[in-house]
């Protein structure tokens, strides 16, 4: 499989816990993108890395969220203290520079939900 | 601030016929636009993508067509097939120093048998 993969696809969590997703990108994508959606919305975006300096935030980005993509492959998002207004789908994207470099690749997401 | 809506929250087509989903944008900065569409339960897949600089482009069924003069965006899909329902988001990117997509809402496309 050669798409964007995210784990895992459904978690269900209290409020209050620690929630972590991971991203696995296409492999030759060096630029990496999260975003959420809630039901009926379009994806907005949170954040992108390109390899592994992470170099837009956006200010839907509370303290509480952090990603990272340590050597520039995989990413994680983990989101502290979760909140009932944090349950979304969390969807990774990847794309390339250069040619094409606007097309994001999404994966299927990683849906929240905050009891 | 930058914001991309569409006219339509939902359109029903029968199949064979042509569908199109408008979308309008407010940045006129923005220098790319690209259309997803989304199944349930999936991530958002590519469908075509067009830049500011011209003004549409054709793909296999779809064509983009943008007007920048009216800031109106819209995704023609020719002899839709059931296959094509779906939710169809625009995006656009707003330029410069930016590689984000920024969505509108969605517009969801039933494809009547």
């Amino acid at each position: 499989d050669t798409g964007v993969s995210q784990d895992p696809r459904h978690k269900i969590t209290k409020r209050g816990q620690n929630v972590t997703f991971r991203c696995d990108p296409i492999s030759e994508h060096n630029r990496l993108y999260w975003y959420r959606q809630t039901l009926g919305q379009g994806p907005e975006f949170l954040t992108y890395f390109q390899n592994e300096a992470q170099l837009e935030k956006s200010r839907l980005l509370s303290d509480r969220f952090s990603a990272e993509r340590p050597k520039g492959s995989f990413s994680t998002l983990e989101i502290q203290r979760t909140e009932q207004g944090d349950s979304a789908m969390y969807l990774c994207a990847s794309s390339s520079i250069g040619t094409g470099a606007n097309v994001l690749t999404f994966g299927a997401g990683s849906r929240l939900t905050v009891l | 601030g930058e914001s991309v809506g569409l006219h339509l929250p939902t359109l029903s087509v029968q199949e064979g016929d042509n569908s199109i989903i408008n979308c309008a944008y407010s940045n006129s900065a923005s220098d790319y636009f690209i259309w997803y569409k989304q199944e349930s339960g999936k991530g958002p897949q590519f469908i075509i993508d067009i830049r500011s600089n011209m003004d549409k482009r054709q793909g296999q069924r779809v064509t983009v067509l943008l007007n920048k003069t009216v800031k109106h965006l819209s995704l023609q899909i020719a002899a839709t097939q059931p296959g094509d329902s779906a939710v169809y988001f625009c995006a656009e990117r707003a330029g410069g120093a930016t590689n984000k997509l920024i969505f509108g809402t969605g517009t969801l496309l039933a494809v009547q048998p």
